[in-house]
């Protein structure tokens, strides 16, 4: 069975500082892996994704995440945070096996401080 | 890009009533669609995968009755609560996969349904 943990339940940043999301992953294939924002009342926003190829993914707003196989992890990172970042994380796995369905991880709720 | 619209955004119904929500690819074709069911602050539970011109595969503990899906087209997939309660009050969202998978899941932004 494939499933996702977000270890941080809440994380608080200074505006300006970096950030680092956690996200670990079990899945028995090669793995698709995303990240998506959600801010209060609204959908998910894709901030990226990686299927395969270069480990070190680039995603929309300054965020880049690195997959990394040997510890089962796709952290989410960005070097430096502004107030519009705080939002909710979600951490999600699919792929071609299991239907293709996305599991996601419980999230991570980003507050950034002035 | 790859867009995904979901309709409407927002609904507040009676008790006992049915309520149909629709989710369209816009600029691709979507073999595969999922739903989804998010409750206040928690994460997403994959309630259903509907595939163009088939059934639609539940997922343990959904009522297949309650929640019925359809995806008669490679563009459109829509989920009906039928004889909704306020137990249903919650955030469905929907994806889609494309034909092939070249955008990978594309989500819609949410339907906010109230049941009063």
């Amino acid at each position: 069975a494939q499933s996702v943990t977000q270890p941080d339940i809440h994380i608080t940043v200074s505006e300006g500082a970096s950030l680092e999301l956690r996200c670990n992953y079990s899945y028995g294939a090669t793995p698709y892996l995303f990240w998506y924002v959600q801010s209060p009342g609204q959908g998910l926003q894709l901030l990226l994704k990686y299927f395969s190829g270069d480990t070190l993914v680039q995603g929309i707003k300054g965020f880049e995440a690195e997959f990394k196989r040997s510890q089962s992890s796709f952290n989410l990172r960005k070097p430096s945070v502004h107030w519009s970042d705080a939002a909710e994380y979600f951490c999600a796995v699919a792929g071609n096996t299991n239907a293709g369905k996305s599991t996601f991880g419980d999230g991570t709720t980003l507050t950034v401080k002035p | 890009g790859a867009v995904v619209s979901q309709h409407p955004s927002w609904v507040i119904c009676k008790s006992g009533t049915s309520v149909k929500i629709e989710c369209r690819s816009l600029d691709f074709q979507a073999t595969t669609m999922f739903w989804y069911r998010q409750f206040p602050k928690q994460s997403l539970m994959l309630m259903a995968t509907s595939n163009e011109g088939s059934k639609a595969t539940y997922e343990q503990g959904v009522e297949k009755d309650k929640f019925l899906i359809n995806h008669a087209s490679l563009t459109l997939s829509t989920l009906t609560v039928t004889s909704a309660h306020p137990e249903d009050s919650s955030f469905y969202i929907c994806s889609a996969r494309d034909l092939e998978g070249a955008y990978g899941y594309t989500f819609g932004s949410g339907t906010r349904l109230t049941v009063v």
